[in-house]
């Protein structure tokens, strides 16, 4: 079945490094855009990175930019994200999902809806001294 | 970077209750705009995308509406399972779908 699994969470101090993975199962994974979602304890959700299928492009939160990396290896079916310069806020539930999408085709054009449609469980991120 | 707000944040109702959430964009996102459900301690399930488009299962009692800044998730009759947080996602940045802020639903 169609399936994330999420790992390589743990305590870390502030200031020190983390690589979260994600591995995917029961679909083409090269063929989905992939994403990084945290959950701050208590708090809503927030979208943290994102890579397109092929690896051409990425983009990330103000929140994260410069201190994190998305990246994937599809040979692997595995999404990644390296996470440098940790901070307290940082702590959170992190989340990968998959990038569902419908098409539409009306007299105006064509327009792509893109969604969330597959998630891990998470794994949890704790930055404390 | 488009800004997601909802109201109510939190919200006490009954079963059979009528149900309705807003969210709105900073700016116009035509019908980019999709709505979780979440329970504690557990992953975000897509309810519905493009605005108004049900995801395959999500029962029938819940419906969305609207486009440009102004959006709404109602739920036609509550149910016991339905209590839970619920957030909106826009995607008309191509792929940065960033989230409201939710609005918890819980049992009066």
């Amino acid at each position: 079945q169609v399936q994330l699994v999420e790992s390589g969470g743990g305590v870390v101090q502030p200031g020190r490094s983390l690589r979260l993975s994600c591995a995917a199962s029961g679909f083409t994974f090269s063929s989905y855009a992939m994403h990084w979602v945290r959950q701050a304890p208590g708090k809503g959700l927030e979208w943290v990175a994102v890579m397109f299928h092929d690896g051409s492009n990425e983009e990330y939160a103000d929140s994260v930019k410069g201190r994190f990396t998305i990246s994937r290896d599809n040979s692997k079916n595995t999404l990644y994200l390296q996470m440098n310069s940790l901070r307290g806020e940082d702590t959170a539930v992190y989340y990968c999902a998959r990038t569902g999408k419908d098409i539409a085709v009306v007299p105006a054009g064509v327009f792509y809806y893109y969604y969330m449609d597959v998630w891990g469980k998470g794994t949890t991120v704790i930055v404390s001294s | 970077d488009i800004q997601m707000t909802q109201s109510p944040s939190f919200l006490s109702a009954s079963v059979g209750d009528r149900v309705t959430i807003t969210c709105r964009a900073s700016q116009s996102i035509g019908s980019y705009l999709n709505w979780y459900q979440q329970y504690p301690g557990k992953t975000p399930k897509l309810l519905i995308f493009g605005a108004s488009t049900l995801q395959g299962g999500v029962p029938s009692r819940f419906s969305g509406s609207g486009s440009g800044t102004h959006f709404t998730l109602t739920i036609s009759s509550l149910q016991p399972e339905d209590f839970a947080t619920y957030y909106c996602q826009q995607s008309d940045t191509t792929l940065r779908l960033t989230f409201g802020p939710g609005t918890k639903v819980e049992i009066k």
